[in-house]
């Protein structure tokens, strides 16, 4: 099947930990995002990135970090520095459809929560 | 910077009724809207994308509509139906070359 796989489905975080959460895609976009989304809110959009090794800081990217060194993983790390780390994280990937157009594919997300 | 309001925020209707989900955005240098649907504790499903030279699009018993002049986007639902029921978030791609998005619709069909 293609598609975007993100692990784990649950994750839990104990104070000043550092966790990481995967997204792996076989869709061969070569666009991949990271949102945020918190009750009742819409999607905030963390990091992207356009190609392999270079990724950029989208809205909130205080107390996240990412990398990607190949094509079909984009994971983030969730930081000690960031405070408020409860949410559920959306990883997408995407494929331009043209120069000023694109579309997002979703994967099921993880529900990150504080102990 | 853009924003995307969707209003109401939750929605309750009766099977077989029609129903009309509302979006508006302020950046007028819009690309594309999508609208999604997410079901409980799941990610985002892509249900339509109009481009920004189109007026609608179609898919089943959806239809989406773009108004670049007023800044809104409609989501019309034919016929709804107990599966239905879902958040419905629509997000625009504008100048800032990345997707804003609304923070939803919680849509209720009662059987």
């Amino acid at each position: 099947d293609g598609g975007i796989t993100q692990s784990p489905k649950y994750l839990f975080r104990k104070e000043g930990q550092n966790v990481t959460l995967s997204c792996e895609q076989n869709l061969n976009h070569d666009a991949m995002y990271w949102y945020r989304q918190d009750p009742g809110q819409g999607l905030r959009l963390i990091y992207y990135s356009q190609i392999v090794n270079d990724f950029q800081k989208g809205d909130i990217a205080e107390g996240y970090s990412v990398s990607r060194e190949k094509k079909e993983s984009f994971p983030l790390t969730v930081t000690s520095a960031q405070k408020n780390p409860t949410a559920f994280y959306l990883c997408a990937s995407s494929i331009r459809l043209t120069a000023t157009n694109e579309k997002l594919f979703f994967g099921s997300g993880t529900q990150l929560s504080v102990l | 910077k853009q924003e995307v309001t969707q209003i109401p925020a939750a929605l309750s209707v009766p099977e077989g009724e029609n129903l009309v989900l509302n979006c508006s955005f302020t950046d007028s240098a819009i690309y594309n809207l999508q609208w999604f649907r997410q079901d409980p504790g799941k990610g985002l499903t892509s249900l339509l994308l109009i481009q920004s030279s189109q007026r609608e699009q179609t898919s089943g018993r959806l239809n989406a509509s773009l108004d670049k002049s007023s800044g809104r986007s409609t989501l019309y639902i034919a016929a709804s139906q107990p599966g239905d029921s879902a958040t419905y978030l629509c997000a625009m791609y504008g100048s800032a070359r990345q997707l804003t998005f609304g923070s939803g619709t919680q849509l209720t069909v009662l059987p």
